[in-house]
């Protein structure tokens, strides 16, 4: 069972609006660690955001937020003010109790002028 | 400093050849890891050390002997390859130890076998 969902192929926004990448997960562990990462063409991953699965609070980093809904396990990456260097791919991946990052599928965001 | 460092950056090798790629952190991490990345799909996990100690390994072929000399270092030594081995190997470390930290990666060692 795919563990890490992310719907979106490629998304498209427009230079400095907000966009928001969807990312659902499925686990019985009561302890987990989500995790965002931007890959772009050069290839290196860049930690971006992490939430805790106990964390009261949603993760935020400069203009990265996850909004974690730990109910409808979702923790969508949103993107404020959207620069032209946002263009990347861009991972949600889970931890679990085992030392293993489980990735999704990645989304393709494009930023236009 | 978040920097793991990757060596070399792009290798082609024969099917025949021998080569090592070389993964090196100075944040004091304990855990350190192999990545395989294929175009257009998400890194797959290959190995784990924890605390210099083989913790994990995902059914790897034995043309892949990763070695781990020290805390900081960590190397992936490559023998009689095949064509569908070339890819991107990314490789990562971490806090380690019980809790869920975050992965940093290296720039990745992008492997052409011909």
């Amino acid at each position: 069972a795919q563990k890490i969902t992310q719907t979106q192929p490629g998304m498209f926004v427009q230079e400095k609006e907000a966009v928001t990448l969807d990312c659902t997960y499925d686990t019985s562990d009561p302890s987990y660690g989500l995790f965002w990462y931007k890959q772009p063409s050069s290839g290196e991953m860049i930690f971006l955001i992490y939430q805790g699965s106990y964390d009261q609070q949603n993760a935020t980093e400069g203009r990265y937020s996850l909004n974690f809904q730990k109910a409808r396990k979702s923790a969508n990456l949103v993107i404020s003010a959207s620069q032209l260097g946002d263009s990347a791919m861009y991972f949600c991946a889970m931890r679990e109790i085992a030392d293993k990052l489980i990735f999704g599928t990645g989304t393709r965001l494009q930023v236009f002028p | 400093d978040t920097e793991v460092t990757q060596t070399p950056k792009h290798l082609v090798m024969g099917m025949t050849n021998k080569k090592s790629l070389k993964c090196e952190q100075h944040m004091g991490h304990r855990a350190m890891y192999w990545y395989k990345q294929k175009a257009k799909k998400p890194p797959e996990l290959m190995f784990v050390y924890s605390y210099e100690k083989l913790s994990i390994n995902e059914s790897v072929p034995s043309r892949f002997s990763p070695e781990c000399p020290n805390s900081s270092l960590l190397n992936l030594h490559l023998h009689a390859l095949q064509p569908e081995d070339s890819a991107l190997y990314l490789c990562a470390s971490s806090q380690g130890g019980q809790g869920i930290y975050e992965q940093y990666f290296g720039p990745g060692t992008r492997l052409t076998v011909t």
